[in-house]
């Protein structure tokens, strides 16, 4: 298994709040992603970092912040969570940016928004 | 949007048995990847195909490229009652710039009866 830990695996909040999810990586790749994954939508790209303090927007930014200060931790900010941002949340990583390579994911996080 | 659409959405087969998975795309591709995910899991990868090759193997998995009907397959010979999972497949992705992401399909779910 690829050195990806998510925290927390599983939080309930409630709308309004704010919520950080992390992702630490042991591997030291470059690049690292957050999706969310909702049924019926599957997997969407949400933000992407290809090197520390180098972040871009995916496919569902809005309502997401991102934040990457070293090579190992990727955050996820939810800055005021609501009930439609309740989903699972996962990380992934990749050594090399173009969409050739292989993205390693993490376990995920459930988030519930009440 | 998905680029890429996985065929059938569930299916259900008898331990022994062959499972043919298949995946359709929009536009035009470097590489396809699949992906398997156990419930509660991350996503694992499975096998890339470049977009000139036809044909990959590896152990019990036979993928297929057709980059003129813009589809790929995916068998899994001799199920087991382990290969219950879900199946994606993943195409190339670009969100400006120069950085390649990928794009997940909504997925295949099987589930292989002992």
């Amino acid at each position: 298994d690829a050195g990806i830990t998510q925290s927390p695996r599983h939080k309930v909040t409630e709308t309004g709040t704010p919520v950080t999810l992390r992702c630490h990586q042991t591997e030291n790749h470059r690049y690292m992603y957050w999706y969310r994954q909702d049924p019926g939508h599957g997997l969407r790209l949400i933000h992407y970092s290809y090197g520390v303090k180098d972040t871009d927007k995916g496919e569902v930014s809005d309502g997401y912040s991102v934040s990457r200060s070293k090579t190992e931790d990727f955050l996820l900010t939810l800055e005021s969570a609501t009930s439609s941002q309740t989903s699972v949340y996962f990380c992934a990583i990749s050594e090399r940016a173009l969409a050739g390579n292989t993205i390693y994911f993490g376990e995920g996080s459930w988030l519930t928004v009440v | 949007s998905q680029q890429g659409e996985e065929d059938p959405q569930a299916l259900s087969i008898q331990e022994g048995e062959n499972a043919t998975m298949n995946c359709s795309y929009k536009t035009s591709i470097n590489n396809l990847q699949w992906y398997r995910q156990n419930s509660g899991r991350g996503l694992v990868h499975l096998i890339l195909i470049r977009s000139n090759e036809r044909e990959k193997h590896s152990g019990r998995l036979r993928v297929t490229l057709d980059t003129s009907k813009k589809s790929s397959s995916l068998l899994i010979t001799a199920s087991r009652a382990a290969d219950t999972a879900s199946y994606f497949c993943a195409t190339d992705a670009w969100y400006g710039g120069s950085q390649g992401n990928l794009i997940f399909g909504k997925g295949t779910k099987l589930s292989v009866k002992p």
